[in-house]
C-alpha cells in the first residue's frame, strides 16, 4: 500500500503571504506509460465537500486560481499557495491514485 | 447540471447494516468509475473505494475490504455502498465522488452515518 506523509498539520498565515504544503509518498507516483503523476491536490471548507485544485500534480483544475501552484514528481510533491487570501483559508488533502487511492493527512491552513 | 446525491444516510445501532445510495445525473454515468470516500467528525478524508464503468473491477482500502461492498446500477445512474457489521468508528459523512483526482473529478454533499446505540 502507497503510504502519503503530508505536512505540515497545520499553518498559520496573513494574508498576502505565501505557503507550500508537502506531501510524500512511500512509492513513486510517475507512470512510466504516460509520464504522468498520480497525484492530486484537493480544498475542503468547512461544512462543504472536497474541491478539486490540482490534478496529474501540476494542472490546475478549471476555475482555480493562478495562485495556486502544484509542483513535484516522483515522490515528493509540493502544494503553494502566492498570495494567500482569506477565502483561501480550509483543509488542503493530497490524493494518490497511483495504486488504488491514498489520502495524505491534510494541512489546516489558519489566520496568523 | 451534474448532480450526485446521497442518500441513505441516519442513525443506526451498533452490528447493524445499512446501504449508502448516490443517484446521479447531468453525465454518462456509465462512462466513469465511481468511488466512496468518508469523514469522520473532526478527521481527514478516509478512501473506501470505487468501481470501474461496468462494475468488473472493484478496490477497497484493505481495511475496509471486509466491511464495505461497492456495486452499481448504470440502468438506474446510481452507485452504492452496502456496510456491514457497523461500529462507532464508521459514524462518518459518506461521499460519492466521479473520477476522483481527475479532471472530471465531482462530489456529491455527503450523507451522514451515525453509529449509536
Amino acid at each position: 500500500d502507497i503510504v502519503m506523509t503530508q505536512s505540515p498539520f497545520s499553518l498559520a498565515v496573513s494574508e498576502g503571504e505565501m505557503v507550500t504544503i508537502n506531501c510524500k509518498s512511500s512509492q513513486s507516483l510517475l507512470s512510466s506509460g504516460n509520464q504522468k503523476n498520480y497525484l492530486a491536490w484537493y480544498q475542503q471548507k468547512p461544512g462543504q465537500s472536497p474541491k478539486l485544485l490540482i490534478y496529474y500534480a501540476s494542472t490546475r483544475q478549471s476555475g482555480v486560481p493562478d495562485r495556486f501552484i502544484g509542483s513535484g514528481s516522483g515522490t515528493d510533491f509540493t502544494l503553494t499557495i502566492s498570495d494567500v487570501q482569506a477565502e483561501d483559508l480550509a483543509d488542503y488533502y493530497c490524493l494518490q491514485h497511483y495504486s488504488y487511492h491514498t489520502f495524505g493527512a491534510g494541512t489546516k491552513l489558519e489566520l496568523k | 447540471e451534474v448532480k450526485l446525491v446521497e442518500s441513505g444516510g441516519g442513525l443506526v445501532q451498533p452490528g447493524r447494516s445499512l446501504k449508502l445510495s448516490c443517484a446521479a445525473s447531468g453525465f454518462n454515468f456509465n462512462d466513469y468509475w465511481m468511488g466512496w470516500v468518508r469523514q469522520a467528525p473532526g478527521k481527514g478524508l478516509e478512501w473506501i473505494g470505487e468501481i470501474n464503468k461496468d462494475s468488473s473491477t472493484i478496490n477497497y482500502t484493505p481495511s475496509l475490504k471486509d466491511k464495505f461492498t461497492i456495486s452499481r446500477d448504470n440502468a438506474q445512474n446510481t452507485l452504492y455502498l452496502q456496510m456491514s457489521k457497523l461500529g462507532s468508528e464508521d459514524t462518518a459523512i459518506y461521499y460519492c465522488a466521479r473520477a476522483p483526482g481527475l479532471r472530471r473529478d465531482y462530489w456529491g454533499q455527503g450523507v451522514m452515518v451515525t453509529v449509536s446505540s
